[in-house]
């Protein structure tokens, strides 16, 4: 199986201020097919899991712009340029270049 | 709009089968545009990929438990299941099912989730 390692596990940011979480995987996750088939998750309290970025950098629809990703091969991040309230959760990378997609092990995002 | 919700029994003895189903609302589930995946979460825990299942009935399952895992669609009742045979205490967790478009692994709908408890 890939294993998605993701750096910090937690993360204590200030209102209005960036966080980034990184994420790498144990192999590259990009496809012959030229797509990479990395994605990020969030997970607010109580809720279930809601796609935030997929394909690396692509922003799901409704997703604020304040969220960014990055990345290429094995290694990714993403970034909230600032931090807000609703944003409080545990981030979640994927990877789904093979079976079994296998998720990291979760950053929590507390507001300070 | 689309929405899915799991149900099933939240207490399962072990050695039993745990079985689960996801009902699809507002859509189709013969909408070949997608497939229908299960992931569950252990309790303050991360989360982990359990298979999918097209309507065709085309299956990829996880191989960690490929030997106890039975996915199905059933179109008449517009909803997919999950067995899962001889669980044990490990198997307690939140089992959420959730849609990807075709093509992609894009997992942008889920359902709210059900908590299964493995106990006696």
């Amino acid at each position: 199986d890939i294993v998605m390692t993701q750096t910090p596990l937690s993360l204590s940011v200030t209102p209005g201020q960036p966080a980034s979480i990184s994420c790498k995987s144990s192999q590259s996750l990009l496809n012959s097919d030229g797509k990479t088939y990395f994605y990020w998750y969030l997970q607010k309290p109580g809720q279930s899991p809601q796609l935030l970025i997929y394909e690396v950098s692509r922003r799901l629809s409704g997703v604020p712009d304040r969220f960014s990703g990055s990345g290429s091969g094995t290694d990714f991040a993403l970034k909230i340029s600032r931090v807000e309230a609703e944003d409080v959760g545990v981030y979640y990378c994927m990877q789904g270049i093979n079976f079994p997609f296998t998720f990291g092990q979760g950053t929590k995002l507390e507001i300070k | 709009q689309v929405q899915l919700q799991e149900s099933g029994p939240g207490l399962v003895k072990p050695s039993q089968t745990l079985s689960l189903t996801c009902a699809v609302s507002g859509g189709s589930i013969t909408n070949g545009s997608y497939y229908w995946s299960w992931i569950r979460q252990p309790a303050g825990k991360g989360l982990e990929w359990i298979g999918r299942i097209y309507a065709s009935g085309s299956t990829n399952y996880n191989p960690s438990l490929k030997s106890r895992v039975a996915m199905s669609v059933d179109t008449s009742k517009n909803q997919f299941s999950l067995k899962l045979t001889s669980v044990t205490a490990a198997d307690t967790a939140v089992y959420y099912c959730a849609r990807a478009k075709s093509g992609t692994r894009d997992l942008t709908l889920w359902g709210r989730g059900t908590l299964v408890t493995v106990s006696s």
